[in-house]
């Protein structure tokens, strides 16, 4: 089975250019995360998708930041125009939709570096 | 709010001994609670989760976490450590409620390991 799949792995961009990050959940998870670790922080919450639904975005920063499931399979995280503090590791999530706690697997992680 | 604290920014430990990886959390009521491992250039990896019911926890790779509620702790623990172990180790806690915000994953900062050998 394979996993969550996150592109690109590296992207360096200046300031002010829009960048857009792309996951691949693993086949038949209906949720999707997105979180995000700053330097020396915390991995943090940004948001939920359920298919194509938007469960929860309320750790999305501000509104440079767009993330969009068509058709609830893979997800896109716009970021325009691009500032330096979004600099970063950018990981995407996924699990299944069912009763019970069930873990997130987690992709390999986009890293955002911006000049 | 939910927050979680891992006060080591480092762990060393020699091979073949036992390690532990300290987890505090604080949270309004019962807490769901995971730790993963990332490996340079990987992902977060799952290694095993709390939810309810006995306080020890067996997972991947050898590891176990203990539940204390009276000290809001959930420490990673392996008898005997690996050169392999050797990685970063994230701590984290989910709410037990259900509706908004309730599949949120608070992380704590990472804990490097180092399996000396």
């Amino acid at each position: 089975e394979a996993g969550v799949t996150q592109f690109p792995s590296h992207s360096v961009i200046e300031k002010g250019q829009t960048v857009t990050l792309r996951c691949d959940p693993i086949s038949g998870h209906d949720n999707l995360y997105w979180y995000r670790r700053v330097m020396g922080k915390e991995i943090k919450f940004l948001l939920h998708f359920v298919k194509e639904s938007k469960q929860d975005e309320s750790g999305m920063p501000n509104n440079r930041f767009l993330a969009e499931r068509t058709g609830g399979t893979y997800s896109t995280l716009k970021v325009q125009p691009a500032e330096l503090e979004d600099s970063g590791v950018y990981f995407c999530a996924s699990s299944q939709r069912r009763g019970g706690v069930d873990e997130q697997f987690f992709g390999p992680g986009t890293r955002l570096t911006v000049l | 709010a939910q927050s979680v604290a891992q006060p080591e920014d480092q762990v060393n430990v020699a091979e073949g001994n036992p390690l532990t990886v300290k987890c505090t959390y604080s949270v309004s009521g019962n807490p769901y609670l995971f730790w993963y491992v990332q490996y340079p250039n990987r992902g977060l990896q799952f290694l095993l989760k709390y939810i309810t019911g006995d306080n020890l926890v067996k997972g991947s790779y050898g590891f176990e976490a203990e539940f204390n509620k009276s000290q809001t702790s959930f420490h990673l623990k392996k008898p005997s450590a690996l050169v392999s172990d050797s990685a970063l180790y994230f701590c984290a806690v989910r709410p037990t409620y259900s509706g908004a915000g309730s599949y949120q994953l608070t992380f704590g900062k990472g804990t490097k390991l180092s399996v000396i050998p």
